[in-house]
């Protein structure tokens, strides 16, 4: 069965500094791995995905991702941490196995970003 | 142009009561999935509809229900309300839907439920 994993409940960095956000993932067939921001009373926000191609992806606000197949994971990262991005963090998985496949989530880490 | 519009946020209903929540999707996007956002579970799929058919469904009790309008609106409708069933509900269009891996869901703001 297809699932994802964020072992990290919360990750506390300063400002200025990078961050990381883990997932790992578990699926069958190849992935289709998005990673969604969750601001507080807010719905979800799209960041980016990895769908094949180059294992580096950028997206949205300087965040971007490392696919790694052999470690099944799919970090977000970002050099340099703002406040402003204190939020919770979703890693999702897609398996497209049998042509159609939902959006499973993560749990969700909370990031929080100190001046 | 318009994104996804859930109503009502905010509601409070009493066990045993039923409730119906409206999704409107971004123009144009004919599939629809609701999820349902708790802090132990984390984001649980209940279901998809694509052009007012039921496509998917996840693992929820029959008390959960839900359909799609010609015009690609969606309610969902929950029975015979538990106190478990407090959540933030949020619904998600885009335009294909699980028939697309690389698909990226839009989500509503969505519809905070307590229920005492």
């Amino acid at each position: 069965a297809q699932s994802v994993a964020q072992p990290e409940d919360q990750v506390n960095v300063a400002e200025g500094n990078p961050l990381t956000v883990k997932c790992t993932y578990s699926v069958s067939g190849n992935p289709y791995l998005f990673w969604y921001v969750q601001y507080p009373n807010r719905g979800l926000q799209f960041l980016l995905k990895y769908i094949t191609g180059d294992n580096l992806v950028k997206g949205s606000y300087g965040f971007e991702a490392e696919f790694n197949k052999s470690q099944t994971s799919f970090h977000l990262k970002k050099p340099s941490a703002l406040v402003s991005d204190s939020a919770l963090y979703f890693c999702a998985v897609r398996d497209m196995r049998g042509s159609q496949g939902n959006l499973i989530f993560g749990k969700g880490t909370k990031l929080s970003v100190k001046p | 142009k318009a994104g996804v519009t859930q109503t009502p946020r905010y509601l409070i209903k009493t066990r045993g009561q039923q409730v119906t929540l409206s999704c409107s999707p971004i123009s144009g996007h004919r599939s629809v999935s609701w999820y349902q956002q708790t802090p132990g579970q984390g984001l649980q799929f209940l279901f998809e509809y694509f052009s007012e058919t039921q496509r998917n469904k996840g693992n929820f009790p029959g008390r959960f229900s839900g359909r799609q309008f010609s015009n690609s609106r969606s309610e969902m409708n929950v029975s015979t309300l538990e106190l478990g069933d407090s959540a933030l509900y949020l619904c998600a269009s885009s335009l294909a839907g699980s028939l697309s891996g690389a698909n990226v869901l839009t989500f509503g703001a969505g519809s905070r439920l307590t229920v005492l």
